[in-house]
Formats: structure tokens, sequence, C-alpha cells
């Protein structure tokens, strides 16, 4: 149980354009999902809390406008990256939070601008 | 705001060998959490740790949770070459799980035969 995944499992795509992730929680609920960030040989970063049914929880320095969080279902949130530049390159990974504490990751999406 | 310190972020070990990964975080938390990640794959979830004096281990792997010191450690016994990976610790930021994590930079595992 507690299965998360994200499609695309990778994405290369060009500058300007925007890129859609979606992340999933395949047997169960989550009213709650995270988006994070890693770039490589780096940690994880948290970008956003997304809720069900509301507006995402940006955190500080993440640009609401760029990073478009919906989360219409109590098992799908999707992270858009508008008009996607080079830097924007990294490994996102959504997890969902299940029960009260216990968080399990997506396999993550690694999105390459060229 | 909360930190997250790990360390050491590098450690080649031989087979065999103990060792240990601290984490130390700078606000209160009730929640410690460790994770696993294989290059190129996301995180697999090692131990959750949610009060004082809390250990859990599994195979050769022991965490263990000191609230009021703030520091977390897992301890490694007689390592074998498929425990090479980074390994996160992560803090909760609030009560009631209802915030995302906090990571440490990680740790660099590699364990030489």
């Amino acid at each position: 149980g507690a299965v998360v995944s994200q499609h695309p499992s990778w994405v290369i795509c060009k500058s300007g354009t925007s890129v859609k992730i979606e992340c999933r929680s395949l047997d169960f609920q989550a009213t709650t999902m995270f988006w994070y960030r890693q770039f490589p040989k780096q940690s994880l970063m948290l970008m956003a809390t997304s809720n069900e049914g509301s507006k995402a929880t940006y955190e500080q320095g993440v640009e609401k406008d760029k990073f478009l969080i919906n989360h219409a279902s109590l098992t799908l949130s999707t992270l858009t990256v508008t008009s996607a530049h080079p830097e924007d390159s990294s490994f996102y990974i959504c997890s969902a939070r299940v029960g009260g504490v216990e968080q399990f990751f997506g396999p993550g999406t690694r999105l390459t601008v060229l | 705001e909360l930190k997250v310190e790990q360390n050491p972020l590098f450690l080649s070990m031989q087979e065999g060998k103990n060792y240990t990964i601290y984490c130390n975080y700078s606000t209160t938390s009730d929640r410690l959490y460790w994770y696993r990640q294989d290059p190129g794959k996301s995180l697999e979830s090692l131990f959750v740790l949610l009060s004082n004096g809390a250990v859990k281990q599994e195979g050769r792997l022991m965490a263990s949770l000191d609230t009021k010191a703030r520091l977390s450690t897992l301890h490694i016994t007689a390592a074998v070459h498929d425990l090479s990976a980074t390994y996160f610790c992560a803090v909760g930021r609030s009560g009631g799980g209802a915030d995302g994590l906090t990571f440490g930079k990680g740790t660099h595992l590699i364990i030489q035969p």
C-alpha cells in the first residue's frame, strides 16, 4: 500500500514551453501532497504544499506564477512549470502524507530544459 | 527557520565496519525521518521517529532520536556493499504532520568490499 506515482518519469522540453507533472496516490486518498525539487548532488527542497480543494502554499522564494499547482482530487496533484528555462532543469519529487505522519515519495520526474 | 545538518556528508568505509551518521536540527520538532536514495531514484523510507528516546532497527540499520539534544543518529552495523547509497534525514516543521519536510544535505555512503 501507500504507492505514489508520477508522470512522466522524465521530460525534455525547449526553453519557453510549459511542462505538466502529475502526482497520483494509487491506493489511498491524500488530502495533502508536497512538491520537492532536487538539483544534482544536492538535497531536496520543499517547493510547496498542495491541498485538495484549496490553493497551494508556496515556500519562500518559489514563484507561484511559475510553478502552478493544482490539487483537483484526493488522488491527483499536478505541477506545471510555466515558461521553463534551463535553470528549471531538476528532479521534481512529490510526496503524499499517509495517516498522521508518514510520507511516501513518488519516483520523481527528471526535467531537462534545453 | 528550521535547519537540519548532517555529518559526515561523505563516508567511505569497508564492509564489516560500523559507523554512525549524525543529524542535528535547530528547532523543536515531533517528527524525524530517515530516507535512503539510490542514484537516479526517489526516496525510500527507512524510519520515522516520533518521540524522545525512540529507537528503531531494521537489519543492519538502527536509528535513534534525542529530542532534547535535537539529535538523531543512524547507525550502520557490519556494513555490506548493498548499503551504499545517499542517506537523508528530514524533520517535520510543526505538529500534526501537516507541513512538508526540511532535509539535511545527505550523507553519501560508499561501502567497499
